[in-house]
């Protein structure tokens, strides 16, 4: 297996500017999670889905801040507008239920300028 | 009460000494304490779980200690080498189905040669 794969690696954007970061999780796997990592903040959850429904975004920032999950296979957190202060990496994990180990993407480096 | 508080936020050992890192929560519900292990540029990655009924775990060099009455635990590295300097997360999950891990701020241990 593959492992959780996300894209792209790297993101510079210039504030102002739509955001898409994708995730595709392991196969089978029936949570999918997005979180943030900042030094300041560390790892923060911001939404997570089970069998592609979202079940707590009570994480997301605010209404720039939006995340799809169309199939099981796929899912996509958008920023738009961008801001400088969304500069982060950006994890996406996955797990199966009953199986409390998550596994965590290599993650996207958004910097907004 | 759904913070994990970690400590400290760096560390620096010597090679062959003791790492010990510690968090603290508040929230009794919590039934599971992971520590996930982070290299630069890649995902955090699990390392070591403990459930509350259990004291203490051991996975080669690696100890969690865990004080149920105190809502403590710790991670203890053995013969730390450099190839443990990485960024140690702790984290706990709340026993309810459909939960996420909620992670602490991290710790990163550089082990010097």
């Amino acid at each position: 297996d593959a492992g959780v794969i996300q894209s792209p690696r790297h993101e510079v954007t210039e504030m102002g500017q739509e955001v898409t970061l994708r995730c595709k999780p392991i196969s089978g796997h029936d949570y999918l999670f997005w979180y943030r990592q900042t030094m300041m903040r560390g790892l923060e959850l911001l939404i997570y889905f089970n069998n592609n429904v979202p079940i707590d975004d009570s994480g997301m920032p605010e209404d720039r801040f939006s995340a799809k999950m169309p199939n099981a296979s796929f899912s996509t957190l958008k920023i738009q507008p961008s801001e400088p202060r969304d500069s982060a990496v950006y994890f996406c994990a996955s797990s199966q239920q009953g199986n409390y180990g998550y596994t965590f993407g290599s993650g996207t480096r958004l910097t907004v300028v | 009460q759904q913070q994990v508080k970690q400590s400290p936020q760096s560390l620096i050992v010597q090679k062959g000494g003791i790492s010990i890192i510690n968090c603290a929560y508040e929230n009794t519900a919590f039934d599971y304490f992971p520590w996930y292990q982070q290299f630069p540029g890649k995902g955090p990655a699990l390392l070591i779980a403990i459930r509350p009924d259990v004291s203490e775990k051991k996975e080669g060099r690696f100890t969690i200690s865990f004080n149920k009455s105190a809502k403590q635990f710790s991670l203890h590295i053995m013969d730390s080498q450099p190839g443990d300097s990485a960024t140690y997360f702790c984290a706990a999950r709340i026993n309810q189905a459909g939960t996420a891990l909620i992670f602490g701020k991290g710790t990163t241990l550089s082990v010097s040669s």
